[in-house]
């Protein structure tokens, strides 16, 4: 059974600092994973998603790397502002099926703090 | 409607209540999933629709919850005698794909703001 694993749980930083997030996954047969941002009291936002294939995706100030072969997946913030305050939750596909369903980290809280 | 649109935001139950959870989904979506959220913690799936078949129940707590999507489009969650441990955020999720393998780009689930359920 697929198990995704976050940390830190919780990270507070001061505005303009570079940080990232991690997010480890137990099988590496997975198709792609997905980064996504949840605001309090809102659903979730899709980031990114990263295909197998492929070792990184980038959007703006965020980039996120996937490293199938250990297992791991990095969400890189640049130059954090304190709008980037928020849940962020790492998801792969759970193994054996074929239409999207998800299995998610517990989720690293962000507070950027002006 | 541009997004899914899910209702009540909040529902206070007591416990041994009823409750009914609804989702609309984006018009034309014909995968439809419902995550529960515990404080604290990510989403965990419950169920999976392609239009108004139930391919996947196996994330179903117990035999109290039943979902259903008679014609392929809103779909409701049911809780029956609801107990301290179904409190949660109920998150519905809807997607044009029917296969995972068919997504390009990172809008393949487009999630609602979800409905908190506090079982008092």
């Amino acid at each position: 059974k697929q198990e995704v694993t976050q940390i830190p749980a919780a990270l507070s930083v001061p505005e303009g600092e570079n940080l990232v997030l991690n997010c480890s996954f137990t099988d590496s047969a997975i198709y792609n994973l997905q980064w996504f941002r949840q605001d309090p009291g809102k659903g979730l936002t899709s980031l990114l998603l990263i295909q197998s294939s492929q070792r990184e995706q980038t959007s703006g100030r965020l980039n996120a790397s996937l490293d199938k072969s250990s297992g791991r997946s990095t969400l890189y913030i640049a130059a954090s502002q304190p709008g980037d305050s928020a849940t962020y939750l790492c998801a792969v596909p759970a193994g054996g099926t074929s239409y999207g369903k998800l299995t998610f980290g517990q989720g690293t809280i962000l507070t950027v703090h002006p | 409607g541009a997004g899914v649109s899910q209702s009540p935001r909040y529902k206070v139950a007591k416990r041994g209540q009823d409750v009914a959870l609804r989702c609309d989904p984006i018009s034309g979506h014909v995968s439809l999933f419902w995550y529960q959220q515990a404080l604290g913690q990510g989403p965990e799936f419950l169920t999976y629709f392609q239009n108004e078949a139930q391919l996947d129940k196996s994330g179903l707590p117990s035999d109290r919850f039943f979902a259903e999507r008679p014609e392929g489009s809103v779909s409701t969650l049911k809780i029956q005698r609801t107990q301290q441990e179904d409190s949660a955020v109920y998150l519905c999720a809807s997607s044009l794909r029917t296969r995972l393998l068919m997504w390009v780009n990172s809008d393949g689930y487009t999630f609602g703001s979800g409905t908190r359920l506090t079982v008092v």
